[in-house]
């Protein structure tokens, strides 16, 4: 079974700061796909950055980055230059190379103060 | 840009009335998911739907659930029997195809609450 955590129900960060959300997850997958969603208030969830396990290099998406962690089982999200329009809930995500369904975490949520 | 829609966004229903939720996919995907998210838990993968009938189901999705795709652009899920555990934001998603099922794009949610 797969399971995804994060451990950081709630984050703030001062506005142009740089902030690290965390996210571990549990599998016997060799390969699979990590996401990163962002749901902002009342509004759909989108994708932030992808990460193919396969791949040892970090994904990274112009303020978005990711520390990915095989072994330990870990990947992060780093947002740097925090901008106001960034405050949402951020969702980590899994999703095996053969399934076509997500497994999600708790989510965290961000907020980025003025 | 295309975005996946759901309407109601907030129903209320009594318990043991039978709800349906719906959602607009974009128009030229071809899988389509239902999740729920009960309040201060995990977004909980439901079902998937493909060439009009379920290709993956969870242990979540039992027989009080179904799912349709009646016309050709609306996808609709269907509470027989409506529990107060069934309280919870309801969140549509499609992809274009298998292959890149992971680009998967999220409706806005639809809130049901059971009284």
């Amino acid at each position: 079974a797969q399971t995804v955590t994060q451990s950081q129900p709630e984050m703030s960060v001062q506005e142009a700061e740089t902030v690290t959300l965390s996210c571990t997850y549990d599998t016997s997958e060799s390969n699979y796909y990590l996401f990163w969603y962002k749901q902002p208030p009342s509004r759909q969830m989108i994708l932030v950055i992808r990460q193919e396990a396969y791949k040892q290099q970090n994904a990274t998406e112009n303020r978005f980055s990711v520390n990915f962690q095989k072994a330990a089982k870990s990947f992060s999200l780093k947002i740097s230059d925090s901008q106001l329009g960034d405050t949402a809930m951020y969702f980590c995500a899994f999703m095996t190379s053969t399934g076509n369904q997500f497994y999600f975490g708790t989510g965290t949520s961000l907020t980025v103060i003025p | 840009e295309p975005e996946v829609t759901q309407t109601p966004s907030h129903q209320v229903t009594q318990m043991g009335q039978e709800v349906i939720l719906r959602c607009v996919p974009i128009s030229n995907h071809l899988y389509f998911y239902w999740y729920r998210q009960i309040l201060g838990q995990k977004v909980e993968f439901l079902v998937s739907f493909y060439n009009n009938e379920i290709s993956e189901k969870s242990e979540i999705f039992d027989d009080q659930f179904s799912v349709e795709r009646p016309d050709g652009s609306n996808f609709t899920l269907k509470i027989r029997s409506t529990k107060l555990e069934d309280s919870a934001m309801y969140f549509c998603a499609s992809s274009e195809a298998k292959l890149t099922s992971y680009e998967q794009y999220f409706g806005p949610g639809t809130r049901l609450t059971v009284t």
